[in-house]
C-alpha cells in the first residue's frame, strides 16, 4: 500500500479483555516496529521484526503482550487481560532494510481500557 | 539504559525567528540520528536524518551532530506557525532499534 495501515484506529475495551491490533506495512519494507506512546510521553519501543529473522522482543513490557508477523508482511500485536495502564496509542512503523534511513509510521491505534 | 534526552519545552519563538532544538544521547555506539515532527493527535513524521559530524541542511531545516559531545540539534529558520508541533529526537542503536526522546513542544507565534 501507499502507507502504513493500522486498524482499528480506536479501541475501547474492558479491563481483563484481550485485544488485537493490526499493522499492514508499506509494500517492500522488510522491517516492522511497534511502539506505544502514552499521553504526553515519548515513544516506547515494543518489538522489531526484520525479514525472517527472530524478532527483537526486548521492549515488550510483560508476558501479556505478544506479536507476530505473518508472511513477512502484516503484523498483529495482541494484549491479553488488558489493564488500565495499557491505555496508550500503539504505533506501527516500517522501513527499508534495518531502519537506518528512518521509519514511516502508521496513524496508530488509540487503546482505552476502562 | 540507553536514553535520548530532550528539553520538554514548550519553546516559544516569534514567526520568522530561528528555533533551536537540542538533544543528547547516551549510547556512544549510535550512528544514525533522526528528527521527527509530530502534530497534536497525529503520528510522527520523519523530517531529517544525520549520520556524520557536522551540519546537514534541507530547506529551512538544519540538523547538527557532534558525536564527541553526544549532541544533536535541529535549527528551523524563518519559523512559521505551521511549524508548531512536538519535535522528537531519535538515535538508532547498534541493535537496530531506534530510541526516541520525549520530545520538545515548539510554539511559533504569529
Amino acid at each position: 500500500g501507499a502507507g502504513v495501515s493500522q486498524s482499528p484506529s480506536n479501541k475501547v475495551t474492558e479491563k481483563g479483555k484481550d485485544v488485537e491490533l493490526r499493522c499492514d506495512p508499506i509494500s517492500g519494507h522488510t522491517a516492522l516496529y511497534w511502539y506505544r506512546q502514552s499521553l504526553g510521553q515519548g515513544l516506547e519501543f515494543l518489538i522489531y521484526f526484520q525479514g525472517n529473522s527472530a524478532p527483537d522482543k526486548s521492549g515488550l513490557p510483560s508476558d501479556r503482550f505478544s506479536a507476530e508477523r505473518t508472511g513477512g508482511s502484516v503484523s498483529t500485536l495482541t494484549i491479553q487481560r488488558t489493564q488500565q495502564e495499557d491505555s496508550a496509542v500503539y504505533l506501527c512503523a516500517s522501513s527499508v532494510l534495518d531502519g537506518n534511513y528512518g521509519y514511516t509510521f502508521g496513524s496508530g491505534t488509540r487503546l482505552t481500557v476502562v | 539504559q540507553k536514553e535520548v534526552e530532550q528539553n520538554s519545552g514548550p519553546l516559544s519563538v516569534p514567526e520568522g525567528a530561528i528555533a533551536s532544538l537540542n538533544c543528547t544521547y547516551s549510547d556512544r555506539g549510535s550512528q544514525s540520528f533522526f528528527w521527527y515532527r509530530q502534530y497534536s493527535g497525529k503520528s510522527p513524521e520523519l523530517i531529517m536524518s544525520i549520520y556524520s559530524n557536522g551540519d546537514k541542511e534541507d530547506g529551512r531545516f538544519t540538523a547538527q551532530l557532534n558525536k564527541a559531545s553526544q549532541y544533536v540539534s535541529l535549527l528551523i529558520r524563518d519559523s512559521q506557525p505551521s511549524d508548531s508541533a512536538t519535535y522528537l529526537c531519535a538515535a538508532r542503536t547498534g541493535g537496530f532499534k531506534t530510541i526516541f526522546g520525549a520530545g520538545t513542544r515548539l510554539f511559533v507565534k504569529a
